[in-house]
């Protein structure tokens, strides 16, 4: 199975702030990488496909980079609705795994 | 508007079974691959199962792989999860999840219904 492993497993920062969330692979997947928002009472969101392919609706301060085994997911303007965890997913091979997830919390 | 809403989730002693459901609208079912996926209270996601658009392959979580079958009803757009021999450890929300493109090969999940909340506890 590919273990995905996120850091940090938690961050605090500021309105306006540039956040940078790290996701590697224990082997290479491609582009095949996806990373999702996730807020407290409610279910995943898809942010980013193919490691860097905005889904509809996303604003545009949310990007992603990498190939292989090292992936980034950047938000240049932290806003307050930005405030959750996020997730990266490989879906290069089953088993589909998560990374640990990341909280990004109010500085 | 996709919709996606589960439904049979419940408190279940371990070595029960449960019957979840996922009914589907806004889309053409047929057309997608579906998931099933779970969150444990205070943990990430964890994968369960894949049918593709049209039932003919099934793929499974090595934890579930066994006990749980993935089945769907493209006439009624409807995702089933059958779990047998519950165990205490399968205890999450169950979230049924549509595959990002059509036709599969893009299990990237998006969107996820609400869940259905699986207890099994003694």
């Amino acid at each position: 199975d590919i273990q995905m492993t996120q850091s940090p497993s938690s961050l605090s920062a500021s309105i306006g702030d540039r956040v940078t969330i790290t996701c590697r692979a224990s082997q290479g997947i491609s582009t095949w990488l996806a990373w999702y928002q996730k807020k407290p009472e409610t279910v995943p969101k898809a942010l980013i496909y193919a490691t860097s392919r905005l889904q509809d609706g996303v604003p545009s301060r949310f990007s992603g980079s990498g190939s292989g085994t090292e992936f980034t997911l950047t938000i240049t303007s932290l806003q307050p609705e930005d405030f959750a965890t996020y997730y990266c997913q490989q879906y290069d091979s089953d088993p589909f795994t998560f990374g640990g997830g990341t909280k990004v919390e109010i500085k | 508007q996709v919709h996606l809403v589960e439904s049979g989730g419940g408190v279940v002693q371990p070595g029960k079974s449960l019957r979840l459901s996922c009914a589907a609208s806004g889309f053409t079912f047929s057309t997608y691959a579906m998931h099933w996926v779970r969150q444990a209270p205070g943990k990430g996601p964890e994968w369960v199962a894949i049918i593709s658009h049209d039932g003919s392959d099934k793929k499974y979580a090595d934890s579930v792989k066994g006990r749980f079958t993935i089945s769907r009803d493209n006439s009624n757009n409807t995702l089933y999860l059958q779990m047998d021999t519950l165990r205490t450890e399968d205890s999450a929300l169950y979230s049924c999840a549509r595959e990002g493109f059509r036709y599969g090969g893009s299990s990237w999940f998006d969107p996820w219904g609400q869940g259905t909340l699986v207890t099994v506890s003694s």
